[in-house]
């Protein structure tokens, strides 16, 4: 068990829904990474929040969005979508910043798009 | 540009050998991690072992090291005695410590460990 939470586990819905995926990191770390993991394009970075700002962006699309809440709780919401948006979406988190930096990441979210 | 190169798509191994799993990569930023996570068919990824780029020696966690050689850009996973539950993804990734802190993976290994 890593310590990162992520609800719900499984998510089964329409094409032109919106969805909340939640993550809560790891007791004391301040920085939560949303990875996507599809079967076409592998392992991508979408988003990295610290401390409850945002601090990079990877290949996160439009209808994509997400936050990190006073608590260090973080949520990625995606919108309008698509069959191609079904993929397994992780929550990690780390302490902060710095070169050694393990990032441990939640169960996952698996979201089916039908 | 392709940064994390894994070139084993599939392994089969048996029981109890020693297995290496290729991992290369490309960066020009001088200070960066690499990292092995393990995906077993549950499906959550299971964090092995780091190497920075400036550590001296090989990073070593129980059954797994990692064989690092900086100038071929290579970040081999070594797991030495393998069993059943070894059997699983392995992804291999690097954060460059210039840019942003993401990780960039590579496309995994599939390990069979055969009994």
């Amino acid at each position: 068990d890593s310590g990162v939470t992520q609800t719900p586990k499984h998510l089964i819905t329409a094409t032109g829904q919106r969805v909340t995926l939640r993550c809560s990191p790891r007791s004391g770390d301040l920085s939560v990474y949303w990875y996507q993991q599809s079967l076409d394009q592998g392992l991508q970075f979408l988003i990295q929040y610290y401390n409850g700002e945002e601090r990079a962006k990877g290949n996160i699309l439009e209808r994509f969005s997400a936050q990190q809440f006073p608590d260090l709780h973080s949520e990625l919401n995606l919108s309008s979508l698509e069959l191609g948006d079904s993929a397994l979406y992780f929550c990690a988190s780390s302490v902060g910043q710095g070169a050694n930096n393990e990032q441990f990441f939640g169960p996952g979210t698996r979201l089916t798009v039908l | 540009a392709q940064k994390i190169t894994q070139t084993q798509p599939g392994m089969f191994v048996q029981e109890k050998e020693a297995v290496t799993l290729d991992c290369t990569y490309d960066t020009s930023d001088p200070s960066y991690g690499l990292f092995w996570y393990k995906q077993p068919s549950s499906g959550e990824m299971i964090f092995l072992i780091y190497q920075g780029s400036y550590d001296q020696q090989n990073a070593t966690e129980g059954r797994y090291s990692l064989n690092f050689q900086k100038a071929r850009k290579s970040a081999n996973l070594v797991i030495s005695a393998s069993q059943l539950g070894d059997s699983a993804m392995y992804f291999c990734a690097m954060r460059e410590d210039f840019g942003n802190e993401k990780l960039t993976f590579g496309t995994g290994t599939r390990l069979t460990i055969i009994p």
